[in-house]
């Protein structure tokens, strides 16, 4: 029972490098989200894609970038980090109730 | 914008002690779902509700969602150190996406 696995768990990155956060999900669920988590402000949507070949802009996008690879696979990319995007990021797919992955723990210095 | 407004934000009890925190907001909501995060790990599902005035029980968890579909509460009977972590709600009027409160913190004293 895997459910929703993300990679990398820890990563550092350097203010301008690029980086793509992976997520896969064994479920056959059609809809899969993409959230990150900051001290005090919840969880906080960035992008999400309904069905497979689909994506939409959530609450805070902007930096971000996603890919829907096919009905399993959908991808978050930093194309230019930033420090304001060290953040937690959870990758979850939805059948009756959101399925999250364990997260990955983003540091921009 | 809807908002989903948790309190308290944090809460410290004694092992045995009886609990409730509260998910509120203006926006009417076609179901509301409450989740339970540990440290380290993703929120997981504990219920769903999608029914005004629905009550569920899990074990000494008691969920209600508000006759008018705005708010919900979640009674915890007898805590228990196991119970420890971040409770968050999150509900949607029937689109995709779910809006998630900021969480209560609850922590339970041996």
């Amino acid at each position: 029972n895997a459910g929703v696995t993300q990679t990398p768990k820890f990563q550092v990155l350097k203010t301008g490098q690029s980086m793509t956060l992976q997520c896969a999900q064994d479920m056959n669920h059609n809809s899969m989200y993409w959230y990150r988590q900051d001290p005090g402000m919840g969880l906080r949507l960035i992008y999400y894609s309904a069905s497979e070949g689909t994506t939409d802009k959530g609450e805070v996008p902007n930096g971000y970038n996603v890919s829907r690879l096919n009905k399993r696979e959908f991808s978050l990319r930093l194309e230019s980090a930033a420090p304001s995007q060290t953040s937690v990021y959870f990758c979850a797919s939805v059948g009756t109730g959101y399925t999250f992955g364990s997260g990955t723990r983003l540091t921009v210095v | 914008t809807q908002l989903l407004e948790q309190s308290p934000q944090f809460l410290s009890i004694q092992e045995g002690e009886n609990l409730t925190v509260y998910c509120n907001s203006s926006s009417v909501f076609s179901s509301l779902q409450w989740y339970r995060q540990e440290p380290g790990e993703g929120p997981v599902l504990l219920v769903t509700v999608v029914t005004g005035g629905e009550v569920k029980k899990l074990k000494r968890l008691t969920f209600q969602f508000g006759d008018a579909r705005k708010d919900s509460s979640l009674h915890i009977t007898a805590a228990q150190p196991g119970d420890t972590g971040l409770y968050l709600c999150a509900g949607t009027s029937g689109t995709y996406k779910y809006i998630f409160g900021t969480g209560t913190r609850l922590k339970v004293l041996a």
